[in-house]
């Protein structure tokens, strides 16, 4: 059955440092998602895309936050100067399109800045 | 999107039925019920999920009740890889919805 991979599946970095999370969605699909969870918080949306463009973005997804899809597979979230308090389980979803259809997460990554 | 309340716990023997409940009391028409479940922090895994009628797939089924205020996600037979936090979510429907996590409901299965 078809999923989404992440990768890094854990990435270290120092405060301040740009970071680039990579994720492959369900080859069909045609929205995509990237959401966050502290540790031993809640699962909080990040920003939603769709026809090369954002959709949707929370109050978290601020400057320092882009997202890009480079070419036909890839889905990236980059985070431009890294704070502490981004050191969170980072995830990719994805969605066919239809209205009603579901959302299809990948393992994860977690980032840890130090 | 409609707000969910799920009591924060509860466990079940290896084998038997687990019943988990969710409150979504003010549900409008055009908003879906999903399950989904976290085990540890992996991503979380879709379940199952409804809008106005009962439904059962391979992993559970989904209680709606009439007035669609409440639902119940059944897992039949549980084991312990069940052990995770369920969520109940609520979603309007429309092409770009995101998902509202609550803190769900925490699923131990006991021996």
């Amino acid at each position: 059955e078809p999923e989404v991979t992440q990768t890094p599946s854990h990435q270290v970095t120092q405060m301040g440092q740009e970071v680039i999370l990579r994720c492959v969605p369900i080859s069909n699909h045609l929205y995509f998602y990237w959401y966050r969870q502290i540790l031993g918080q809640k699962v909080e949306f990040l920003v939603s895309f769709y026809n090369n463009e954002i959709s949707e973005k929370s109050e978290i997804f601020d400057d320092q936050f882009s997202v890009e899809r480079p070419d036909g597979s890839n889905f990236t979230l980059k985070i431009r100067s890294t704070k502490l308090e981004d050191s969170a389980m980072y995830f990719c979803a994805s969605k066919k399109g239809r209205a009603g259809d579901t959302q299809y997460f990948g393992p994860g990554t977690r980032l840890t800045v130090l | 999107d409609a707000k969910t309340t799920q009591p924060p716990s509860m466990d079940c023997a290896e084998g038997r039925a687990a019943n988990l409940p969710c409150n979504h009391s003010t549900i409008s028409g055009n908003e879906y019920v999903y399950w989904y479940r976290q085990i540890h922090s992996q991503g979380p895994q879709y379940i199952i999920h409804g809008l106005k009628n009962n439904e059962t797939n391979e992993m559970a089924s989904l209680i709606i009740t009439e007035d669609r205020k409440s639902s119940t996600l059944i897992l039949p037979h549980a084991t312990l890889r069940d052990t995770a936090v369920y969520y109940c979510i609520v979603r309007v429907t429309g092409a770009n919805s995101k998902l509202t996590f609550g803190k769900g409901i925490t699923l131990s299965v006991r021996p």
